[in-house]
């Protein structure tokens, strides 16, 4: 199956809103509303952000938030803080067969 | 709290297969509200999903690896395992264990998110 699409890098500065986009086709983000998102620093694990398109695991600050408009899903950080640079992963469930599909990553620089 | 840790060689020889196993601590891997699933990093590069097991011994793969992966669950260890088999140099990567909650649909099982990850494990294929 393909990865979703994920922009290969975007910034802002402290203080800053950005969104990163995800988009997948209809058998996957647009078909589901199963769509999660991930954070992660170098050398690190990855770190659940968003799951569901916009539910916040409990401790994930609530300038994190998921939605969703067909088939692309977005996470949007506002209020850009430098722990926030990061590599941001999305994911989608992708039906019985294919499952899960990641996107391809997307590198968050903080000004 | 649950925590989750890979173990296993860290260097395979091409052709050969590589083997590892993920350690469930502070929880049971018994539960019928999550899966167990692994997904891995090739040096510099994105996330992709291997495969998952419920601790029934059901197991989901992806379809690009299927032919070569096989995932099982020992629940009296608390411990699920993974093995790829006729490994090459594209096999090198960060390998992850990770736990889905999910919920059983009469499609089948879906999972939310992976909520909870080991540190992860490197794997080197090289002769």
């Amino acid at each position: 199956q393909s990865a979703l699409t994920q922009p290969r890098s975007v910034s802002g500065s402290p203080g800053q809103s950005v969104t990163i986009s995800c988009t997948g086709t209809s058998s996957d983000v647009g078909g589901y509303n199963y769509v999660s998102w991930y954070q992660q620093h170098p050398g690190k694990a990855p770190k659940l952000m968003i799951y569901d398109v916009s539910k916040r695991p409990s401790g994930v600050p609530d300038r994190f938030s998921g939605s969703k408009s067909g088939n692309t899903a977005s996470l949007t950080i506002s209020g850009l803080q430098a722990e926030d640079e990061a590599d941001y992963y999305c994911c989608s469930y992708a039906g019985s067969y294919t499952l899960e599909v990641f996107g391809g990553g997307t590198k968050l620089t903080v000004l | 709290q649950l925590q989750l840790q890979e173990s296993g060689p860290g260097l395979v020889k091409p052709s050969e297969t590589l083997s590892l196993t993920c350690t469930v601590s502070g929880g049971s891997i018994s539960s019928s509200s999550y899966y167990w699933g692994w997904i891995r990093q090739p040096p510099g590069k994105g996330l992709e999903w291997i495969g998952s097991i419920y601790y029934s011994g059901s197991t989901y793969y992806n379809p690009s690896l299927k032919s070569r992966v096989t995932i099982s669950v020992d629940t009296s260890k608390n411990q699920f395992s993974l093995k790829l088999s006729s490994v090459t140099a594209a096999d090198t990567a960060v390998y992850y264990c990770a736990r889905a909650p999910i919920m059983i649909t009469f499609g089948g099982v879906i999972a939310h998110a992976f909520d909870i990850w080991g540190q992860g494990t490197m794997v080197t294929v090289s002769s």
